[in-house]
């Protein structure tokens, strides 16, 4: 089965600049979650969808980030505007949904701020 | 808010040694994941344990669930440099937000 892909790899941007990512989940997973892996440290939750709805978004900075997922497929998550601390690698992952569930997970995209 | 700490942050040990990698928490989880991670990849999983005392083996790889859910550990025979990579243990705490709380990992290298 194809895995999340996630775009773009990489983008470097200068703070106070506004950034967008993308993800498409694997085919059939109900859930997708946005997280946050800054170097050295675990990944930390930032939003959790269910289909197109809203789970949990406890842990993400709603005055700068925000995401959706209009049709319960492909997510986006924007940050506006950006700060040095938000460099980090923004994962994606999906997953059929309920306690257990493994996460698959995009290969990231790794986010520089200067 | 679910804390797990993970023991040792860094772990460099030669080609054929064992090793064991510790999940504590505080809090009691539904579920417990084990995932790996390789430098510019994302985290795959390797286990999920859901029963206090449970264990379970993948090849040279013991994973343990603590009898009270709240701790795990991983331990590694005779590891081998594929094993390198930094291994993240992550608490479910069931229910509809079921988004996992994840450690901050243990950065383990084998040396040939």
């Amino acid at each position: 089965e194809a895995g999340v892909a996630q775009s773009p790899r990489y983008k470097i941007i200068e703070k106070r600049q506004s950034v967008a990512f993308w993800c498409n989940p694997i085919s059939g997973h109900a859930t997708l979650y946005w997280y946050q892996q800054i170097l050295g440290q675990g990944p930390k939750l930032l939003i959790q969808f269910q289909n197109n709805g809203v789970v949990d978004d406890s842990q993400l900075p709603k005055d700068r980030f925000s995401a959706e997922r209009l049709k319960g497929v492909d997510s986006t998550l924007k940050i506006q505007p950006a700060k040095l601390e938000d460099s980090a690698v923004y994962l994606c992952a999906s997953s059929f949904g309920g306690s257990g569930s493994p996460l698959h997970f995009g290969n990231g995209t790794r986010l520089t701020v200067t | 808010t679910q804390l797990l700490e993970q023991s040792p942050q860094f772990l460099s040990i030669q080609e054929g040694e064992n090793l064991t990698v510790y999940c504590n928490s505080s809090s009691v989880f539904s579920s417990l994941q084990w995932y790996r991670q390789e430098p510019g990849e994302g985290p795959v999983l390797l286990v999920t344990v859901v029963t206090g005392g449970e264990v379970k083996k993948l090849k040279r790889l013991t994973f343990q669930f603590g009898d009270a859910r709240k701790d795990s550990s991983l331990h590694i025979t005779a590891a081998q440099p594929g094993d390198t990579g930094l291994y993240l243990c992550a608490g479910g705490s069931g229910g509809g937000a079921d988004g996992l709380t994840f450690g901050k990992g243990t950065h383990l290298i084998i040396q040939p």
